[in-house]
C-alpha cells in the first residue's frame, strides 16, 4: 500500500464546506484512494473510494488529481456530528485491509 | 455496525492475567482482522484470517494469539497481560461488494491492564 500523509489537523465552520487533503506521491496504478472516518472511538466507517474519476455519494466528493498523487475529501455542508478523525489509504481493492491507518486528520466542526 | 459484535466493551485486568476478546459477525464474511488503537494514534494490525483455516501475523503480533472458531468467530487472547497493552481493540470484517472490498468495523473493547 501506498504511503499517505494528512494533516494533523482541520478546523471547519459549520455549514460550510470541508476540504480534506491527502498526499499519496507513491500510488501505484492500480490503488484505490478510500476513505474512512472515526467518530469518537467508535469504530470506523468506510465513507467514499476512487481510482481516478472524482467520486460523489451521499456522504462525501472525492476529487482525485489528474496526477492521481493526492486527493481531496469534500464534505459539502460540514456538521457538528462531522467531526471525528478521517483517514485516507491507498490500497490494492483486493487481498485483505492488511493496511495500517495511520494517523489521519482531526477534523473540528464548530458552530 | 450491530453485525459485527465484540465482548466484552470494557475490560480492566492485572498484569500477568490472561483475557480473551471475542469478536462475533452475521454478515457471512470470509475475512476476519483485529486491531489495535493507542490513544492519537490510528490503527494497527495485530492478527487476519482470509478463512477458518486460515491465521496471519500482522504487524504487531507478539504477546498475542488468535482463534477462528468458526466462519462467524474470531478471538484475540492476550497470554500473559502487560500495562502496554492497555489500548481499544477493534475486530473487523471485510469482503466484497459491488466490486469493491468493504470492511466493516465492531464497536471496539477498551482493555485496561494495570
Amino acid at each position: 500500500d501506498a504511503k499517505t500523509t494528512q494533516p494533523p489537523s482541520m478546523d471547519c465552520a459549520e455549514g460550510r464546506a470541508a476540504n480534506l487533503p491527502c498526499n499519496h506521491s507513491t500510488i501505484s496504478g492500480n490503488e484505490y484512494v478510500y476513505w474512512y472516518r472515526q467518530i469518537h472511538s467508535q469504530g470506523p466507517q468506510y465513507i467514499i473510494h476512487g481510482l481516478k474519476n472524482n467520486e460523489t455519494n451521499e456522504m462525501a466528493s472525492l476529487i482525485i488529481t489528474e496526477d492521481r498523487k493526492s486527493s481531496t475529501l469534500i464534505l459539502p455542508h460540514a456538521t457538528l456530528r462531522d467531526t471525528a478523525v478521517y483517514y485516507c489509504i491507498a490500497r490494492l481493492n483486493t487481498g485483505g485491509f492488511k493496511t495500517i491507518f495511520g494517523a489521519g486528520t482531526r477534523l473540528f466542526v464548530k458552530a | 455496525d450491530a453485525d459485527v459484535t465484540q465482548t466484552p466493551r470494557n475490560r480492566i485486568t492485572k498484569t500477568g492475567k490472561r483475557i480473551m476478546l471475542e469478536c462475533s459477525q452475521t454478515k457471512g464474511h470470509d475475512r476476519m482482522y483485529w486491531y489495535r488503537q493507542d490513544p492519537g494514534l490510528g490503527l494497527r494490525l495485530i492478527y487476519y484470517s482470509f478463512d477458518v483455516k486460515d491465521i496471519n501475523k500482522g504487524e504487531i503480533s507478539d504477546g498475542y494469539s488468535v482463534s477462528r472458531q468458526a466462519q462467524a468467530k474470531f478471538s484475540l487472547s492476550l497470554e500473559s497481560a502487560i500495562p502496554n497493552q492497555t489500548a481499544l481493540y477493534f475486530c473487523a470484517t471485510s469482503d466484497w461488494e459491488q466490486g469493491l472490498e468493504t470492511q466493516y468495523f465492531g464497536p471496539g473493547t477498551r482493555l485496561l491492564v494495570l
